[in-house]
């Protein structure tokens, strides 16, 4: 059974930088791509971007380029999204999702984190 | 970007009933870059269709997507409401970064 288990609530300053995890089971880690997706408090949902575990590469929404990063750790199965330059506008629950390829729906989600900015 | 447009916004129905619910795309996509999702409160979302018409993983057949080939316009039908479907639903296109989303149809129990 595929399980995308997040990291916990985080409370971060206008400015700084938050590094979210997601760890991957049940199936290989390496041949589906990997999304996240955000979403403010009672908005809709966000797309900011998606890695490929397996090389690496990834691709990143214009609106986030130059403030996300995403990373894997191949030898733990986990994923990591590193949002800088925090403004209270990135309030919102962060959720990893998968991805067969780069172009394919989300079939399994994480169960989100919650990122407050707020000084 | 691609820019979804949902309608309507809410859809006041009882159950038994039948949903459409439509999403508009700002330019012609690939219904095999067209998903729909379904999120409860307090939940993650969950992928109900995609490809224009397949089915996810445990998704009854009460649920079903229009749409193949290439187009504007894209419908998701739920043929008879049960308790479970009152939710907020979401479409969403993934063959053009960045891979937008609709902004939501509130499925309300009337």
């Amino acid at each position: 059974q595929v399980h995308l288990v997040q990291s916990g609530a985080e409370v971060k300053k206008p400015g700084a930088s938050v590094k979210v995890s997601c760890k991957a089971s049940g199936y290989t880690f390496t041949s589906y791509y990997m999304n996240w997706v955000r979403q403010a408090p009672g908005q809709g949902l966000e797309w900011i971007g998606l890695i490929n575990p397996s090389g690496g590469g990834s691709a990143y929404a214009h609106k986030f380029q130059g403030r996300v990063t995403m990373t894997r750790d191949t030898s733990s199965s986990t994923i990591y999204m590193e949002l800088s330059s925090l403004r209270s506008d990135d309030t919102a629950i962060y959720y990893c999702a998968r991805g067969l390829i780069a172009v394919a729906p989300l079939d399994s989600w994480g169960q989100g984190t919650l990122v407050t900015v707020s000084s | 970007e691609v820019v979804l447009t949902q309608s309507p916004g809410t859809l006041s129905l009882s159950p038994g009933e039948r949903a459409t619910l439509s999403c508009r795309a700002s330019q012609t996509i690939s219904s095999s870059y067209l998903g729909w999702y379904q999120q409860k409160p307090g939940q993650a979302p969950r992928l109900l269709i995609y490809g224009g018409s397949i089915r996810g993983t445990d998704i009854p057949d009460r649920f079903s997507g229009s749409g193949s080939g290439s187009g504007t316009d894209f419908t998701l039908t739920i043929s008879r409401l049960e308790p479970e479907d009152f939710a907020i639903y979401y479409c969403q296109q993934f063959g053009s970064s960045p891979y937008t989303f609709g902004q939501g149809t509130k499925l309300e129990i009337k």
